[in-house]
């Protein structure tokens, strides 16, 4: 009940295209539905979170889409650059306290000119 | 902005030997927890801390580890006898009191057991 299935496990986009990472967990519990993007050599940095009191969340560039009868969230990135080269982590969680995050097992997106 | 800072950035030490991670969490933060990744792989949980105790460990945190938070700002991850096994990044974060919003990672160790 405390896994968060991620995939793809890796993604090559063009410029300008739409990159799109899945994330799928279990426990129902769960209420806080963050992605993190990681570059090479740093920690993984909070992107966009979402909460199930809504089904999408977008912020710029980035967009969450969130099914919560499938319990399953998605990353969509528009206008892909390559400066969103990057690893991209899901992660599910309780909101209202700290318990631990649960992470997926990470997207390593590369986007080329 | 606010930062967790983790040091050293990178250690290698004898297998058997025993290392001390360091990070100092926001200061305002009073949740911590260590991570580790495995070069390529997931995000494991290790440990959180509040309240000068262990509020969770997985079953990764044996026997070996321990944690402390031996002043007002810094708190550390000891591995008393490395294992190759230990070879990954270690990642500290901190997180406000009753939320995992804001949950903020460092830059991580790179730990490498010879």
């Amino acid at each position: 009940q405390q896994q968060v299935k991620q995939s793809p496990q890796s993604l090559i986009v063009q410029k300008g295209g739409i990159s799109i990472i899945n994330c799928a967990y279990e426990n129902t519990a769960f209420d806080y539905f963050p992605w993190y993007q990681q570059f090479p050599g740093k920690g993984p940095a909070l992107l966009i979170a979402i909460r199930p009191d809504v089904s999408e969340k977008k912020e710029g560039r980035f967009t969450i889409s969130f099914n919560k009868s499938a319990k399953q969230f998605s990353l969509h990135i528009m206008d892909s650059q390559p400066g969103d080269s990057a690893t991209y982590f899901c992660a599910a969680g309780p909101y209202y306290n700290t318990d631990k995050l649960i992470f997926g097992t990470g997207t390593r997106l590369q986007v080329f000119p | 902005e606010p930062e967790v800072t983790q040091t050293p950035s990178h250690q290698v030490t004898q297998m058997g030997q025993e290392v001390i991670l360091r990070c100092v969490p926001i200061s305002n933060h009073l949740y911590f927890y260590w991570y580790r990744q495995i070069l390529g792989q997931k995000v494991e949980f290790l440990v959180s801390f509040y309240n000068n105790e262990i509020s969770e460990k997985s079953e990764i945190f044996d026997d070996q580890f321990s944690v402390e938070r031996p002043d007002g700002s810094n708190f550390t991850l000891k591995i008393r006898s490395t294992k190759l096994e230990d070879s990954a990044m270690y990642f500290c974060a901190s997180s406000e009191v009753g939320s995992n919003y804001g949950y903020t990672f460092g830059s991580g160790t790179r730990l490498t057991v010879v």
